[in-house]
């Protein structure tokens, strides 16, 4: 069975932090990674992607993967109210297998 | 379309009673993926399509549960004799190729309540 694990939250931050989102997986053949946002009552939406060990940028959101620890993050910086919501890892996963295992999220809130 | 279109946005459904959910994806997209959310968990994988392969139905639930994806486009799940634990919201995403690397887009996806 594969699994994506994250943890769950809440995490809250002030206005202007770094938020830090993280997620575990445990297929190691898994290629592609992927972070979606998704506010409350809405579909998610994605915002990353990565497939390469290493930091990968875009505007304030940067994602971070480290494929020897199984281990992928979400940092956003300067964080925002409207950053609140819940942040979905998703992995897929190698060989023939083309679907995307989604984690349970974390809820992200941002504090004026 | 523009976006992947899902219909209808609100079902409320008797125990026991078929219900379909409509699916019309982004044009040009040649894979499709239905997944459900219930209250407070995951994103549940249910069936995908590519073009005209086999669709892999490993997620689906139970044999209450089909799918079908005609023309290559427009997709129907449909779940026949609904229970109550089949209360979610179900949600349509299509990929521009099979495998993810392009992300997947959902639909507003499809709140159903079977009372």
């Amino acid at each position: 069975q594969k699994e994506v694990e994250q943890n769950s939250g809440p995490l809250s931050v002030p206005e202007g932090a770094i938020a830090s989102l993280n997620c575990t997986y445990s297929d190691r053949v898994s290629q592609s990674f992927f972070w979606y946002r998704q506010y409350s009552g809405k579909s998610p939406e994605l915002i990353m992607s990565i497939y390469s060990n290493g930091d990968k940028e875009d505007g304030r959101f940067t994602a971070q993967l480290n494929k020897a620890s199984q281990y992928v993050s979400l940092l956003i910086r300067d964080s925002q109210p409207s950053d609140s919501a819940t942040y979905l890892c998703a992995v897929l996963s190698g060989g023939s297998n083309y679907k995307l295992t989604f984690g349970k999220g974390t809820l992200l809130t941002v504090n004026p | 379309g523009a976006g992947v279109s899902q219909s209808p946005s609100n079902k409320v459904t008797e125990k026991g009673k078929d219900v379909e959910l409509r699916c019309d994806p982004i044009s040009g997209h040649t894979a499709l993926y239905w997944y459900r959310q219930s209250l407070g968990q995951g994103l549940e994988f249910l069936i995908y399509f590519q073009g005209n392969s086999a669709p892999d139905k490993s997620g689906l639930p139970s044999d209450r549960f089909s799918a079908e994806r005609t023309g290559g486009s427009v997709s129907t799940l449909t779940i026949q004799r609904t229970q109550q634990e089949d209360s979610a919201v179900y949600l349509c995403a299509s990929s521009l190729h099979i495998g993810g690397n392009y992300g997947y887009t959902f639909g507003s996806g499809t709140r159903l309540t079977v009372v």
